[in-house]
C-alpha cells in the first residue's frame, strides 16, 4: 500500500513569492492534515479536513495561507506571499475513520526555504 | 489545553545500552498517546500507540512504552540500543480521547555511540 505522497520535497523561493505544496493521502483515508514543523520543534497543526470540509483551521494564518481539498482526496497548501519566517517543513498526514483510534500516517514533508 | 513535555532535547547512549526517552502530558483526561520517529530528511514514522487496554505497548524495532495515568507519563524504552536507532523521537497526544489533532512534544534527539 502506498503511503502519503508529497511534492515537491524541497523548495527554495525568494520572500514575497507564492508557493504551493501538494499532498496525496493514503487511499481510502478521509481525514487529511497539514502540519508545519519549525527547526528543532515538533509539528503543529495548520488545518484538518474531513473529506472536503475543513473542520479545524484555527491555526492557519489566513492572511497568507490557503488550502483546498477538492473531491476529498488530494490537497494543496498555498502561501502567498511567503515570508522569511515561513521557512519550515510542511508535513501532510492522513487517517481513516474506520480506524477507531484515528492514527495518523505522515508523508515525507516539503522543506521550504524562504530567502 | 493539552501540552506535551519531553525531558531532554538530546539523549546519548552507548550501543547495547538501555534507551529511555521521557514524555509527560498535561491533561487529566487520558488521551491517545503516540511515539513517532523521524530520520533525517524524512517524515514521521509511527513507532507505537496507546489508546485503551493494556498499559504496556510494544512497537516496531524493539521499542515499548508504558502508559502511567497517575504520573501522566508515556515513556519510551528499548533494552539495547542499536546504531540505527539514532534519530529524532516525538511524543504526541490527542487533545481528547477521540482522535483528531495531535499535540507534539519538542522532540528528543537520540545519539548512539559505538
Amino acid at each position: 500500500e502506498a503511503g502519503v505522497v508529497q511534492s515537491p520535497r524541497y523548495k527554495i523561493i525568494e520572500k514575497k513569492q507564492p508557493v504551493a505544496f501538494w499532498c496525496n493521502p493514503i487511499s481510502g483515508h478521509n481525514t487529511l492534515y497539514w502540519y508545519r514543523q519549525n527547526l528543532g520543534q515538533g509539528p503543529e497543526l495548520l488545518i484538518r479536513y474531513e473529506n472536503e470540509e475543513a473542520v479545524d483551521d484555527s491555526q492557519l494564518p489566513k492572511d497568507r495561507f490557503s488550502a483546498e481539498r477538492l473531491k476529498g482526496v488530494d490537497s494543496t497548501l498555498k502561501i502567498q506571499p511567503a515570508e522569511l519566517g515561513d521557512s519550515a517543513v510542511y508535513l501532510c498526514a492522513s487517517s481513516s475513520r474506520s480506524d477507531s483510534t484515528d492514527t495518523q500516517y505522515f508523508g515525507p514533508g516539503t522543506r521550504l526555504t524562504v530567502l | 489545553a493539552q501540552s506535551v513535555t519531553q525531558l531532554g532535547s538530546h539523549v546519548s547512549v552507548s550501543e547495547g545500552a538501555l534507551v529511555l526517552l521521557r514524555c509527560n502530558y498535561s491533561s487529566s483526561v487520558p488521551p491517545y498517546l503516540f511515539w513517532y520517529v523521524q530520520y533525517p530528511n524524512q517524515g514521521l514514522q509511527l513507532l507505537l500507540k496507546y489508546t485503551t487496554g493494556a498499559t504496556l505497548v510494544k512497537g516496531i524495532n524493539g521499542f515499548e512504552a508504558e502508559f502511567k495515568k497517575s504520573e501522566t507519563s508515556f515513556h519510551l524504552t528499548k533494552p539495547s540500543a542499536h546504531m540505527s536507532d539514532a534519530a529524532e523521537y516525538f511524543c504526541a497526544v490527542t487533545e481528547g480521547n477521540q482522535g483528531g489533532k495531535l499535540i507534539f512534544g519538542q522532540g528528543t534527539e537520540l545519539s548512539v555511540k559505538p
